[in-house]
């Protein structure tokens, strides 16, 4: 089982819908959770952290965050094309005497016109 | 304005060649990292360092080296370099404070004739 799981998809949305991306870990002892943004041939960028249960809102970014059930999640509102792209989910925790982000494989997302 | 920065963006050598990728930030981070990347594929971490003089390798095998001798300066050096070197490099930096959160700079995409 891989530490950080994400669906590789694609994932199609129309524009103006809501994307959803899901993500799992295994490591009960995370402690951070983060979403990245990475277009074809550039560099991921950061979208957003969680670290409580629950929801966090950055304009039309949702992350939720459930540690019982160890899942993370991105709710992107009204979807652009220009949200196409890879989301990377990383997960903050402890390997090798310190705090270690690991990456899962990430979901490409498609917006269509 | 505080920044990473990795040159050359990018580099097209010859087998044998000996190279090394720059990487800066000035954003006062502890902690940097290097990764590398296939197109398409997941990221993987190469060498990792939490302070100057602190050097680990990651959970990818690799033929280069790094060194930390300034905060700001995390260089990555292929003695000599082969075709299966070919692929995208990432250098990150994050603090040693809260969330631990990485920032990445803009890559150094290789290619080895």
């Amino acid at each position: 089982q891989k530490e950080v799981e994400q669906n590789s998809g694609p994932l199609s949305v129309p524009e103006g819908a809501i994307a959803s991306l899901n993500c799992t870990y295994s490591d009960r002892g995370s402690q951070s959770f983060f979403w990245y943004r990475q277009y074809s041939g550039k560099s991921p960028e950061l979208i957003m952290f969680i670290y409580s249960n629950g929801d966090k809102e950055d304009g039309r970014f949702t992350a939720q965050l459930n540690k019982a059930s160890q899942y993370v999640s991105l709710l992107i509102r009204d979807s652009q094309p220009s949200d196409s792209a890879t989301y990377l989910c990383a997960v903050n925790g402890w390997s090798g005497g310190g705090n270690k982000l690991t990456f899962g494989t990430g979901t490409q997302l498609k917006v269509e016109l | 304005e505080a920044d990473i920065y990795q040159t050359p963006r990018y580099l097209v050598i010859g087998t044998g060649k000996k190279i090394t990728l720059e990487c800066s930030q000035t954003m006062g981070h502890d902690k940097m990292y290097w990764y590398q990347q296939d197109p398409g594929m997941e990221l993987h971490l190469i060498h990792y360092s939490y302070g100057v003089n602190s050097t680990e390798k990651g959970d990818l095998s690799s033929e280069s080296t790094v060194s930390r001798i300034r905060t700001e300066h995390f260089p990555l050096t292929l003695e000599s370099a082969r075709p299966s070197h070919t692929s995208q490099y990432l250098c990150a930096s994050s603090d040693d404070r809260g969330t631990d959160t990485q920032y990445f700079g803009p890559g150094t995409r290789l290619t080895v004739l």
